[in-house]
């Protein structure tokens, strides 16, 4: 079975770091870029930046960029998601999935990370 | 960046209604458009990919259509299990912007 299984949920105070993972099995994790997904409370999605575990090349959205480091290890099948100085406003849920070719699209989702940061 | 608009934000159906989303893209994003269904509580599920081709295990009344700048979702008889939210995504760049979601309730 194709799947993603991400990390367990977090409570962490405003300036900790944090990092979540997201492991990939049942296909070649090398070949598919992963993607993390904010989504804030009672709101919509949004892209982080994306990993292609194969060479590790990474591309970040403007308004993440700077704010978090997202990384892959190709050896263990996990791409990960961290920061360095966690604020309130990075509480929520965040979601890895894989995307294709084929299709060119996020096919498979992880269940979820869900983050919250407060004193 | 490429901008997704959609409309409405929102909309009251009822169980058997047609349904029609509809996508915008800043710019001409070929048939690089993808939709999703999410759930409260769930992760989103891929319904259409390239902006017309169903993902294998969803249900045939819905459909994807457009090109261009301009896309619909139909669903052609909503169904209880269809109440949900609903994104456009696109692939045309790797900055892979979502719409901001239309969410369909009773």
């Amino acid at each position: 079975e194709v799947q993603l299984v991400q990390s367990a949920a977090e409570v962490k105070k405003p300036g900790e770091s944090l990092k979540i993972s997201c492991k990939g099995s049942g296909y070649s994790f090398t070949s598919y870029w992963i993607g993390w997904v904010r989504q804030m409370p009672g709101k919509g999605l949004e892209l982080m930046g994306i990993v292609y575990p194969g060479d590790s090349e990474t591309r970040y959205s403007p308004s993440f960029q700077g704010q978090v480091t997202i990384s892959a290890d190709k050896s263990i099948s996990t791409a990960y998601l961290q920061w360095n100085s966690l604020k309130a406003s990075d509480t929520a849920i965040f979601y890895c999935a894989r995307h294709g070719p084929p299709p060119n699209a996020f096919d498979i989702w992880g269940q979820g990370t869900m983050v919250t940061v407060s004193s | 960046d490429i901008q997704l608009t959609q409309s409405p934000s929102s909309l009251s159906a009822s169980v058997g209604d047609r349904v029609t989303i509809t996508c915008r893209a800043s710019r001409n994003i070929k048939i690089y458009l993808n939709w999703y269904q999410q759930k409260p509580g769930e992760a989103p599920n891929l319904l259409i990919y390239d902006a017309s081709s169903l993902q294998s295990g969803v249900p045939s009344r819905f459909s994807g259509s457009g090109s261009g700048t301009d896309f619909t979702l139909t669903i052609s008889s909503l169904q209880p299990e269809d109440f949900a939210t609903y994104y456009c995504q696109q692939s045309y760049t790797t900055l892979f912007t979502f719409g901001p979601g239309t969410k369909v309730h009773i």
